[in-house]
């Protein structure tokens, strides 16, 4: 089993859509948690932390789940520049050095 | 401007032919690692490095070299490269003073015939 999964799609939805999508982790000891957005052949770049009790910036909205060991990102009002690969990330214990996993990311396509 | 370069930035090479990427941060960063990207598969760590002089294995250090002989440059060593190391690239940095961004570079599309 993987350590972090997520479906890799492609979710393909009209724009002004909501779409929302998953992540698990393997490790209950995991305790950071991200979302990166990577666009066709760049640089993943960092979308947003995942706290505990959730948090929103603008139309994304990221949830986490320990008991169920899930991260989610819920995009509203889909935008066209919103195409892309959402990679979701994980960290281990409370070290600066411990170690960041990444899943194989889930390809969203926005349709006009 | 805060930036993580990698070169080159497409490298096309043979079977055996040595060959180095460079990658270099102008953020102080302690922290660079090196990935590779492979579909299905993801981004997997190569090597890592806390700082000048310490590097450590990630989950596919196979085929590769590093070295971290100053804070700014965290070069990639392929000593004999082989096919199935034709993939895509990514160094990355961070500090470790509570930062947990992670910047990447531009990444290196690399293919070995």
């Amino acid at each position: 089993r993987k350590e972090v999964e997520q479906d890799p799609g492609p979710f393909n939805v009209p724009e002004g859509a909501t779409v929302a999508f998953n992540c698990t982790y393997s490790n209950s000891a995991s305790q950071s948690f991200f979302w990166y957005r990577q666009d066709c052949r760049k640089e993943p770049k960092l979308l947003m932390s995942v706290y505990s009790s959730g948090n929103e910036d603008g139309r994304f909205t990221a949830q986490l789940n320990r008991a169920s060991q899930y991260i989610s990102l819920l995009i509203r009002d889909s935008k066209l520049s919103d195409s892309a690969t959402y990679l979701c990330v994980v960290k281990g214990l409370y070290s600066s050095a411990s170690k960041i996993i990444f899943g194989s990311g889930t390809r969203l396509s926005i349709r006009p | 401007e805060a930036q993580v370069t990698q070169n080159p930035r497409y490298l096309i090479t043979v079977t055996g032919k040595k060959l180095t990427v460079t990658c270099s941060q102008n953020m102080n960063h302690e922290y660079m690692s090196w990935y590779r990207q492979d579909p299905g598969l993801g981004l997997r760590q190569i090597y890592y490095s806390m700082n000048v002089e310490v590097t450590d294995k990630g989950d596919v250090p196979e085929g590769y070299k590093v070295s971290r002989k100053e804070k700014r440059n965290f070069p990639l060593i392929l000593e004999s490269p082989s096919p199935n190391q034709t993939s895509l690239y990514f160094c990355a940095s961070r500090g470790l003073a509570g930062s947990e961004t992670q910047y990447f570079g531009p990444g290196t599309r690399l293919l070995v015939l």
